[in-house]
């Protein structure tokens, strides 16, 4: 299975909205609504922060939102803050009932 | 609170067995509809997922790793382990225990340990 494509850095300045994408197949992305995305600050384990393409856990910001269209999902932030620079990673079920993950995004908070 | 702790040797030598296991607080393994699985991060680079499986018995494992990977679960001990044969300098990583809703999402992590293949 190939990994999820993601851009490898966006940037954005405190405020302003961002998009990360997260390009899959027809056999994963696109085949069912099981889409996660994960933020991961350097030297901690990541943290859910959507899952089921749009679902936000508990004590999450409304500030992340997730969507799906076709083969590509994406994470949308809102209201930059200084503390959303982080990696972010989005994963995906596909049809052999396995895991794939996207390589990761670095986004950086100006 | 349910929490997860992975154990095991920080070094290995290449060729040899890697062996980790993760130990769970807070919470049965086996009580539960939960995934139940091992993701790692080499220094670096992104998250990899190696495999899990469900309370039910069923496991599951990444086709780029199925040979030399076996995860077994414990339920008196409430642990899961994670064997990983023949590793090379390429398996060393940061190993996560992990637990997920299902199918996917996980939304418990252990701590992390580092894993390297070295002689």
């Amino acid at each position: 299975q190939s990994a999820l494509t993601q851009p490898a850095s966006v940037s954005g300045s405190p405020g302003q909205s961002i998009t990360i994408s997260c390009t899959g197949t027809s056999s994963d992305v696109g085949a069912y609504n099981y889409v996660s995305w994960y933020q991961q600050h350097p030297g901690k384990a990541p943290k859910l922060m959507i899952y089921d393409v749009s679902n936000r856990p508990s004590g999450v910001s409304n500030r992340f939102s997730g969507s799906k269209s076709g083969n590509t999902a994406s994470l949308t932030i809102s209201g930059l803050q200084a503390e959303d620079e982080a990696d972010y990673y989005c994963s995906s079920y596909t049809s052999s009932s396995t895991v794939v993950f996207g390589g990761g995004t670095k986004l950086t908070v100006l | 609170q349910l929490q997860l702790q992975e154990s095991g040797p920080g070094l290995v030598k290449p060729s040899e067995t890697l062996s980790l296991t993760c130990t769970v607080s807070g919470g049965s393994i086996s009580s539960s509809s939960y995934y139940w699985g091992w993701i790692r991060q080499p220094p670096g680079k992104g998250l990899e997922w190696i495999g899990s499986f469900y309370y039910s018995g069923s496991t599951y494992y990444n086709p780029s790793l199925k040979s030399r990977v076996t995860i077994s679960v414990d339920t008196s001990k409430n642990q899961f382990s994670l064997k990983l044969t023949s590793v090379t300098a390429a398996d060393t990583a940061v190993y996560y225990c992990a637990r997920a809703k299902p199918p996917i999402a996980v939304e418990i992590w252990g701590q992390g340990t580092l894993v390297t293949v070295s002689s």
